[in-house]
């Protein structure tokens, strides 16, 4: 079935260090997006990114469609960017986001 | 523009009650999409509505259900709670023939 997986599960980091976050999903995507919740439940959009690479600041993100996985980059991580990472997928087949099972990213000081 | 609001954000039931959560839309955006997030199953879509009419649904019983207005602004409510209904209820919108969706604070239901 249609499935999103991302990795790894857990990441502790202190501060300053780079880091990288896969999604790997299973079929073809019209839609492919990045997002950050925040401490109160709110997903914050960080990018939409059916393919190609894109930067915003100390993040970037990159997703190979024919190869079916993206990647997010956090640079000089701060412990600001503590949370949890989120994508999800827009399927050819359907009009609904399917989440991966997120990311939890730790940032030490 | 403003964004996606819900209401209320917080909210206690009792098992056995029924429960109505808001949704209003950026404006100009006629697709409204409701998702469920528990610790266990992570988000989960419940239904899509747009112009009024549901277009999606997801894998949930029919105790869940919604509707849209003329405005664009969506409800969604579950009859009959039970605990495994405690969740964060998040709501997304976005625009006629755009794929990018925005999403809301979330109402956080917890039932006791």
């Amino acid at each position: 079935g249609i499935q999103v997986e991302q990795s790894p599960p857990d990441l502790i980091l202190q501060e300053g260090a780079n880091s990288t976050l896969r999604c790997n999903f299973s079929d073809s995507v019209n839609n492919l997006q990045w997002f950050h919740q925040n401490p109160w439940g709110q997903l914050i959009n960080l990018f939409y990114i059916p393919s190609g690479t894109k930067q915003n600041g100390r993040l970037s993100a990159t997703t190979v469609a024919t190869e079916r996985y993206s990647l997010l980059y956090i640079s000089s991580s701060q412990t600001t960017d503590s949370g949890v990472y989120f994508c999800a997928a827009l399927f050819n087949a359907g009009n609904m986001l399917t989440f991966g099972g997120g990311t939890r990213l730790m940032v030490k000081p | 523009k403003a964004g996606v609001t819900q209401t209320p954000r917080y909210l206690i039931k009792t098992r056995g009650q029924q429960v109505t959560l808001s949704c209003s839309p950026i404006s100009g955006h006629r697709s409204v999409s409701w998702y469920q997030q528990t610790p266990g199953q992570g988000l989960q879509f419940l239904f899509e509505y747009f112009s009024e009419t549901q277009r999606n649904k997801g894998n949930f019983p029919g105790r869940f259900s919604g509707r849209q207005f003329s405005n664009s602004r969506s409800e969604m409510n579950v009859s009959t709670l039970e605990l495994g209904d405690s969740a964060l209820y998040l709501c997304a919108s976005r625009s006629t023939g755009g794929n990018e969706q925005y999403f809301g604070p979330g109402t956080r239901l917890t039932v006791t």
